[in-house]
């Protein structure tokens, strides 16, 4: 049972230089997230995907985009990388109201 | 808007000593809160989670934590502390207005010594 799956483990990018993060989760799902997580900062939600076919922005969403491609994949796009985009990226799916996030085990990105 | 506190970044316990982990919530309404654990280099699993139902919540590998309304608190308790227990600890609350959304404490560092 995969569960929540991102790709890549881990990444180099250049300043300016874009890359798409991916997520997908084999549980049917309805609810799917992205968070970034700093030191000190605890997970900061990007965007998230309530349901197939809509999108809404949460707390840190400037220099992202993001796409529920269908109900089980949900990206993530950096489109000019910048250096306070380093951190780790998270995706998370949950079910049913008020159940909990289930999350993948993160995409480390360096932006130099 | 609902947030949540964690009270210290780092906390060190010896083995087989108490685990008290400190998480205090803000809520206008009954919140749902939530204990997580982050072993290095990897993604959050759930260790326990409070939906109003019993205030007293047992989660897995022996953690519990009790909802105190009269507190706002949710404080994660361990009687006996072991080695494997060493990482990081988040509280989320849940974010009313669709979507499942949590918010995250800035999370406690535990440190297990021999």
């Amino acid at each position: 049972n995969a569960g929540v799956t991102q790709t890549p483990k881990f990444q180099v990018l250049k300043t300016g230089q874009s890359m798409t993060l991916q997520c997908a989760q084999d549980m049917n799902h309805n609810s799917m997230y992205w968070y970034r997580q700093d030191p000190g900062m605890g997970l900061r939600l990007i965007y998230y995907s309530a349901s197939e076919g809509t999108t809404d922005k949460g707390e840190v969403p400037n220099g992202y985009n993001v796409s529920r491609l269908n109900k089980r994949e949900f990206s993530l796009r950096l489109e000019s990388a910048a250096p306070s985009q380093t951190s780790v990226y998270f995706c998370a799916s949950s079910g049913q109201y008020n159940s909990p996030l289930h999350f993948g085990n993160g995409t480390r990105l360096t932006v130099t | 808007a609902q947030s949540v506190t964690q009270l210290g970044s780092h906390v060190s316990v010896s083995e087989g000593a108490l685990v008290l982990l400190r998480c205090n919530y803000s809520s206008s309404v009954p919140p749902y809160l939530f204990w997580y654990v982050q072993y290095p280099n990897q993604g959050l699993q759930l260790l326990l989670k409070y939906t109003s139902a019993a205030t007293l919540v047992k989660g897995i590998n022996g953690f519990e934590a009790e909802f105190k309304k009269s507190e706002t608190s949710f404080h994660l308790t361990k009687p006996s502390a072991h080695m494997s227990d060493a990482a990081e600890y988040f509280c989320a609350v849940m974010v009313t207005g669709g979507g499942n959304k949590l918010t995250f404490g800035t999370g406690t560092q535990l440190k297990v010594e021999l």
